[in-house]
């Protein structure tokens, strides 16, 4: 298996631009999870899937952030419109389920908002 | 809400001594996780622990979550340059199905 695939692994873009971070979970794993890290807080949570529904988005910031799950196969956390306080590095996580089960992340989506 | 904090922030240590990086809950933990992180990659799984006073065990990494299933520490014996990274304690969200995670431990080794 390739493992969680996240696109793209870099991101520049100018503050008020529309940012869409792309992610596909592991074939057969339930449970997705974005993640957001920076030096100053660690790493957050920002919200979690189980079956393509949004089971608590309360860790997003922000109305700018969104985040969709159309299908199994492939999620989305998009920012609009992107602030330099964005910048971080994003990550996607999936797992079979949710309660104690090992989380694989991606490779993450490193952002810059300049 | 849950929180944990690891101890120490930071720790460099001489390549083939010994450390120890200490995960401590707020809450009762269901789950705890350990994961280490390389500088500009993700996260990768090193060892879940859910009972009171389980112990596990790989390579040269041990984890143990004490009885009251409050703490967690992670030891590595004999350390080499591989093993340095970002580690993180993780605790499952037992209400939530979420994972909590705590600020990291950043380990240095040097040869």
């Amino acid at each position: 298996d390739a493992g969680v695939i996240q696109s793209p692994r870099h991101e520049v873009t100018e503050m008020g631009q529309e940012v869409t971070l792309r992610c596909k979970p592991i074939s057969g794993h339930n449970s997705l999870f974005w993640y957001r890290q920076t030096m100053m807080r660690g790493l957050e949570l920002l919200i979690y899937f189980n079956n393509n529904v949004p089971i608590d988005d309360s860790g997003m910031p922000e109305d700018r952030f969104s985040a969709k799950m159309p299908n199994a196969s492939f999620s989305t956390l998009k920012i609009q419109p992107s602030e330099p306080r964005d910048s971080a590095v994003y990550f996607c996580a999936s797992s079979p389920g949710l309660f104690a089960y090992e989380q694989f992340f991606g490779p993450g989506t490193r952002l810059t908002v300049l | 809400s849950q929180e944990l904090e690891q101890s120490p922030q930071s720790l460099i240590v001489q390549e083939g001594k010994n450390l120890t990086i200490n995960c401590t809950s707020s809450k009762t933990l269901y789950g705890l996780y350990w994961y280490k992180q390389k500088y500009g990659e993700g996260l990768i799984f090193l060892m879940m622990l859910q009972k009171g006073g389980e112990e596990k065990s790989h390579e040269k990494i041990t984890a143990k979550l004490d009885e009251k299933k409050q703490q967690s520490s992670l030891h590595i014996t004999a350390s080499q340059p591989s093993h340095a990274g970002i580690y993180l304690c993780g605790a499952d969200g037992r209400s939530q199905g979420n994972l909590i995670f705590g600020k990291g431990t950043k380990l240095s080794v040097k040869p």
